[in-house]
Order: C-alpha cells, then structure tokens, then sequence
C-alpha cells in the first residue's frame, strides 16, 4: 500500500535534548513537508522541500532542522533551541507540478517535551 | 495567498445535509479553493478543490459564487464518521507554486445523532 508513514505516534523527552521524528512515503513524490500543530489550532509550516537536497523554511523554522539525502525521506530534528517543542507535528508529501498538487498526510506524531 | 473566513463551529443532524461556507473575497484569478478536513488526532485529508466551477466528487459538492468571493462545501448526508474540523484554503496553482498549504483554523462540524 502507498502512503505515508510516521514514527513513532507518541514520543517524549526531556527538556533540552534533540529529537528526530522519522517520516517516510513510498508515493514517488517530489515535495515534502513539515507542519506543527497546536491544541485548537491550525497547522504551521516548519520547513518543506521540493526536490532531494534541497529544502527551505516554512513560517516557524527556528529550533528546527531537515535533511532531505533521499527522495522517499525527509526527517525533522526538534532542537533544544526550540522554545516550546510540545505539539503535534503532521508530515506531508505531493507531486509538484503546473496542477493542482493534493497534499497526503503521515498520522503524526505527538511530541511531549517534560 | 487570499485569506479565508470560516465560522468556528457548527452542528449538523445525522442524515442531512451538511453546509460549511468559507469566506475569501480577497481571492485573486488563478487562485484554487481546497478543502481539507482533520478528525481528531489525525493527519488532515484532502476533500474537493476548484477554480470558478462547481464540483463534486464521492465526498462531497463544493459551491463557488459567481464572483468568487465565497464558497460552501456540501456534505450531501452526513454521517457521525464526519465530524472533524473543515479547513476552507485558497493558494494559487501555477509555475510559482511551492506546494505550501496555509491552514487557519477551520470550521468544528459536530455531527450529532
């Protein structure tokens, strides 16, 4: 089945480490994103990428970073620069095209920072 | 990209219609409507799009005005699995797109027995 995933659902840690949370898609798309959600928000992009090597920021990428070595994989690193890492972050790829581009979302993962 | 206004919150019976409208009088000509929806704890899922023309596919209808300044999107028969929170976009499809989705805060469409 095509898709895509995110690992793992749930994920704590202790103030002031770094951790990466995992986001794979096996949907041969070129672009990749990174959003954040809040309790009663929407979601706030954090960093995308359209091609392999190559990405840039979104509206809120301070305390954050992304790799892109491989097209199916784009991991996010929340640093400990990140003031308020608790929330729930939503991955999401799309063909990129002259078109219309739908957006598939990974279930996420939610990030508790103790 | 235009904004968007939807209401907060609404309620709809179960087996009726289901009308969200969305508000975007800033909306420029190449600019797309999108609507996504998110059910609790979920990654958001895309529902229609469209440009001038009403549409309509296995999930829904989606309404856009004459003058394109508003737009409703139409559950025909809701059902208890709808209740989620509806996000109304408008973005611009063309060679400078970078893909990115502006989420507000969309409309709590609580389906009710």
């Amino acid at each position: 089945d095509g898709g895509i995933t995110q690992s793992p659902k749930y994920l704590f840690r202790k103030e002031g480490q770094n951790v990466t949370l995992s986001c794979e898609q096996n949907l041969n798309h070129d672009a990749m994103y990174w959003y954040r959600q809040d309790p009663g928000q929407g979601l706030r992009l954090i960093y995308y990428s359209q091609i392999v090597n190559d990405f840039q920021k979104g509206d809120i990428a301070e305390g954050y970073s992304v790799s892109r070595e491989k097209k199916e994989s784009f991991p996010l690193t929340v640093t400990s620069a990140q003031k308020n890492p608790t929330a729930f972050y939503l991955c999401a790829s799309s063909i990129m095209g002259l078109v219309y581009n739908e957006q598939f979302f990974g279930p996420g993962t939610r990030l508790t920072v103790l | 990209d235009a904004k968007t206004t939807q209401p907060p919150s609404m309620d709809c019976a179960e087996g009726r219609a289901a009308n969200l409208p969305c508000n975007h009088s800033t909306i420029s000509g190449n600019e797309y409507v999108y609507w996504y929806r998110q059910i609790h704890s979920q990654g958001p899922q895309y529902i229609i799009h469209g440009l001038k023309n009403n549409e309509t596919n296995e999930m829904a209808s989606l309404i856009i005005t004459e003058d394109r300044k508003s737009s409703t999107l139409i559950l025909p028969h809701a059902t208890l699995r709808d209740t989620a929170v509806y996000y109304c976009i408008v973005r611009s499809d063309g060679s400078s797109n970078t893909g990115k989705l502006i989420f507000g805060q969309g409309t709590t469409l609580q389906v009710k027995p």
